[in-house]
């Protein structure tokens, strides 16, 4: 069965600084990768998304990165803003016996302080 | 369009009871799923259709029942809710599964 970790749990960063925040999942068979958002007692925002034959995709100060065969992306996060805090997830899509799924790290909590 | 819609946004039932989580899509999405939200677990997958008339088993579907008899309609039953099946619910569509998931705002459901 995937795992899918985030290190760290939780990050407390000052306004301005660049942030890298990790996830690594166990079985690299996967259709793709994607990073989401989510603000307290919110739904999830698609943030990025990485085919498996991707290596990275960007989108304004957000940069996430692929590595399949050692199982590991990360999001980089550039000039961090207050506005920036929330919960960051990151989801594998990818086979299972039972049909392919999603499978969600635990996330980690940002705090960007002003 | 609205996105991905959910109804109720807070449910509390006491053990034994029945209930069925609403979620509907208006972007003609083919793939629809449903998740629970539980305190250092992530998210884990219920049930999900790839399309109408098709469902099938997630990772934790004991409990729950789906059906889809449109493309835009997808609600999760509860036959009898036990207090282990306290969490968020999320549903989610993408247009055939291997895309971005757009998720909708989330029911909360305390069973007591």
């Amino acid at each position: 069965k995937q795992e899918v970790t985030q290190i760290p749990a939780a990050l407390s960063v000052p306004e301005g600084e660049n942030l890298v925040l990790n996830c690594s999942f166990t079985d690299s068979a996967i259709y793709n990768l994607q990073w989401f958002r989510q603000d307290p007692g919110k739904g999830l925002t698609s943030l990025l998304l990485i085919q498996s034959s991707q290596r990275e995709q960007t989108s304004g100060r957000l940069n996430a990165s692929l590595d399949k065969s050692s199982g590991r992306s990360t999001l980089y996060i550039a000039a961090s803003q207050p506005g920036d805090s929330a919960t960051y997830l990151c989801a594998v899509h990818s086979f299972s016996n039972t049909g392919n799924q999603f499978y969600f790290g635990t996330g980690t909590s940002l705090t960007v302080i002003p | 369009n609205a996105g991905v819609t959910q109804t109720p946004k807070f449910q509390v039932l006491k053990t034994g009871q029945s209930m069925t989580l609403q979620c509907a899509q208006d972007m003609n999405h083919e793939y629809m799923s449903w998740y629970r939200q539980d305190p250092g677990m992530g998210l884990r997958l219920i049930h999900y259709s790839v399309g109408a008339g098709i469902t099938d088993q997630g990772e934790v579907p004991n409990g729950y029942n789906v059906s889809r008899s449109t493309t835009e309609d997808f609600p999760l039953r509860l036959l009898s809710a036990a207090p282990s099946q306290t969490s968020v619910y999320f549903c989610a569509s993408s247009p055939s599964g291997g895309e971005t998931q757009y998720f909708g705002p989330g029911t909360r459901l305390l069973v007591l």
